[in-house]
């Protein structure tokens, strides 16, 4: 099983829907984060979270929400989708033993129509 | 604000070269610079990890150097292989915990 899981793997929503992305994790990092991916844009951060009770914008929050759940939970959801939020969403985590080295999920294709 | 840049953008070179793919940043004070590897469409899997206090990490073929002083780092892959081709991530996490990514060099081993 992979380390980090992100469900689902595909998706494909309509404008003003409500979504939801999911990521979980079996490595006990305290550390979770959400990316997302454009082509020329690179890896943007959108949150993140350094344990349960602490959440943190990023540099490109506007438009989502996050809900740490437990440590080993952390997920994404677009209040309402537009078609600029099509992009490959990825889901990572770091911690001090690892001196914060990331760990990535498999990513989160979305597509909004 | 820390800049991460990656030069080239895209490589090709033919199989069994010694290859340099470069990252530079513009905030030396760092924590720590990591490498990932991409396949398209695939998520990233960490190469190397540097922290700021260490000047080289090595992984088999795979070799990267850090110099804070001058805000650049190195991927050096020995005998590079078509299974090397991917695109190539640098990051760098800075003192306040921010990671910042550069745009990645994208590689194609000619067979």
């Amino acid at each position: 099983d992979a380390d980090v899981t992100q469900t689902p793997r595909n998706r494909i929503t309509k404008t003003g829907k409500r979504i939801m992305l999911e990521c979980s994790q079996t490595k006990g990092h305290d550390r979770m984060y959400w990316y997302r991916q454009d082509p020329g844009l690179g890896l943007r951060l959108i949150y993140y979270s350094f344990d349960v009770k602490d959440i943190n914008k990023g540099e490109i929050s506007d438009g989502y929400s996050v809900s740490r759940q437990a440590q080993a939970k952390f997920s994404l959801s677009l209040e309402s989708a537009i078609p600029n939020q099509t992009a490959l969403y990825f889901c990572a985590t770091s911690d001090l033993a690892t001196n914060y080295g990331y760990t990535f999920g498999s990513g989160t294709r979305l597509t909004v129509v | 604000k820390q800049e991460v840049t990656q030069i080239p953008a895209a490589l090709s070179v033919p199989e069994g070269e010694n290859l340099v793919l470069n990252c530079s940043f513009t905030d030396s004070a760092i924590y720590n610079l990591q490498w990932f590897r991409q396949d398209p469409g695939k998520g990233l899997t960490s190469l190397l990890l540097i922290q700021s206090s260490q000047r080289e990490q090595t992984s088999g073929r795979l070799n990267a150097s850090l110099d804070k002083s001058s805000g650049r780092s190195t991927l050096y892959i020995a005998a590079s292989q078509p299974g090397d081709s991917a695109t190539y991530l640098c990051a760098v996490t800075g003192r306040d915990d921010k990671i910042i990514f550069g745009k990645g060099t994208r590689l194609h081993i000619l067979p």
